[in-house]
């Protein structure tokens, strides 16, 4: 069993729909990374959260120490949202990551 | 903002060729690491270096090794690249653990290299 579980792996919506995006993680953890990779590899920083909630714009973060997990939320999604979004936790007290496999949103006009 | 460069976007070799892979980071960062991604599989730790001439092995070392002379730039070496490296692979950095901002430890990540060893 992987460390940090996605889910789910594929999602499919219209334009304008509610998208959540799970994160389950079995290890102790200091930090949790939300990604964002589109088409051609770059990737980009979401949010890095340890508690509570975070927004940013349309998309929202939320974590639950107690429970292991976390979700990411966007709102009145977009085409421009279709890319591959991924959990990591940072395993204290180092730096390392630990990468969750990944889930690919298509968001259709 | 942070920039971290790689060589190539894009890159093809052959079998039992010697491979470098060079990622560059602008930001003084005291840690740098090295993933590869394949599909079905995430993002896996190959080496990663916490200062100037050293380095930790990550969980997928074996074919690889690494190289940091200088705080900005940290290598990849494939000693005799096989087929299955052909993977994309990332760079990214960070500021060293500890201090009283969590954004410390926040990873920028390289465009990433696709290299495909035939």
């Amino acid at each position: 069993k992987n460390e940090v579980e996605q889910s789910p792996q594929n999602l499919t919506a219209q334009e304008g729909e509610f998208i959540t995006i799970n994160c389950s993680y079995s290890v102790g953890i200091s930090a949790l990374h939300w990604l964002q990779q589109h088409p051609g590899g770059g990737i980009v920083s979401l949010f890095m959260l340890s508690s509570g909630k975070k927004k940013h714009g349309r998309l929202i973060a939320t974590i639950n120490i107690q429970e292991k997990h976390s979700s990411l939320h966007i709102t009145a999604s977009h085409p421009r949202d279709s890319a591959v979004y991924i959990c990591a936790v940072f395993r204290s007290p180092l730096s390392r990551l630990t990468f969750g496999e990944g889930t690919q949103l298509t968001v259709n006009p | 903002d942070v920039k971290v460069t790689q060589s190539s976007r894009y890159l093809v070799k052959r079998t039992g060729e010697k491979v470098f892979l060079e990622c560059v980071q602008d930001m003084d960062h005291e840690n740098m690491f090295w993933y590869r991604q394949d599909p079905g599989l995430g993002l896996r730790l190959i080496y990663f270096s916490y200062d100037v001439k050293m380095k930790e092995k990550g969980d997928i070392p074996e074919g690889y090794s690494v190289s940091r002379e200088k705080k900005e730039r940290f290598s990849l070496i494939l000693e005799s690249a096989s087929t299955n490296q052909t993977s994309m692979y990332l760079c990214a950095s960070s500021l060293r653990t500890g201090g009283i901002s969590r954004k410390n430890n926040e990873q920028f990540f390289g465009p990433g290299t696709r290299l495909t060893v035939l």
